[in-house]
């Protein structure tokens, strides 16, 4: 298995529902990333992770929780979510976060809450 | 605070064809760094290109290039000799002194026959 993968791609949850969205990468780096993408707006940083801890937490609501057991496992634990917490849930590694170290991306988990 | 405007929402082009994808950026950082990445329908993000702030050269990837005009604020995307797999939404992005990626809203490009 090689670059950044994400389990599950889909995922369809109810309000009251809790999930973990899962992330590794191959790929030796030590800084891990979750974005969040929705319609029509630009990809949103949610939270950093350097050598195991969390660097930034761009004032992501309590409902999302993340978890980095090591540099190559990333979780992002999901609980009393709402309608518009719907969309694609990235999740990307670097070698950093020194600037300039391009991100390599996973394939993304598709949720939709219902 | 940085700022990524791409301001072309959708392209066409046709296969062989080149075509420019446009990016500016605003940024008080003096050293920051200039990405492009590929989304297709699948969803993931393919990094495609990198230009520092103080790199005197274009980047050249293949058959991307980034056309970078400082002064401007400009670092848009060249693709050159398209192919049909070149069909996708593409990102312009940047980080500068804080690592944090900026991105733009996205240029959806469709190349035909």
């Amino acid at each position: 298995e090689t670059g950044v993968t994400q389990t599950p791609r889909h995922l369809v949850m109810g309000m009251t529902n809790k999930k973990s969205l899962k992330c590794e990468q191959h790929l030796g780096h030590n800084a891990m990333y979750w974005y969040k993408q929705s319609a029509k707006k630009p990809l949103e940083l949610m939270f950093v992770y350097s050598l195991e801890e969390r660097v930034e937490n761009n004032s992501v609501p309590s409902r999302f929780s993340p978890e980095c057991p090591n540099s190559s496992h990333l979780f992002l634990h999901l609980h009393t979510l709402q309608p518009e917490d719907s969309a694609l849930y990235l999740c990307a590694s670097s070698q950093g976060p020194r600037p300039f170290n391009e991100q390599y991306f996973g394939p993304g988990t598709r949720l939709t809450v219902t | 605070a940085q700022k990524i405007t791409q301001t072309q929402p959708g392209m066409f082009v046709q296969e062989k064809e080149a075509v420019t994808l446009d990016c500016t950026y605003d940024t008080s950082d003096q050293s920051y760094g200039l990405f492009w990445y590929k989304q297709p329908s699948s969803g993931e993000m393919i990094f495609l290109i990198y230009q520092g702030s103080y790199d005197e050269q274009n980047a050249t990837e293949g058959r991307y290039s980034l056309n970078f005009q400082k002064a401007r604020k400009s670092a848009n995307l060249v693709i050159s000799a398209s192919q049909l797999g070149d069909s996708a939404m593409y990102f312009c992005a940047m980080t500068g002194t804080a690592s944090k990626l900026t991105f733009g809203t996205g240029t959806r490009l469709q190349v035909t026959l």
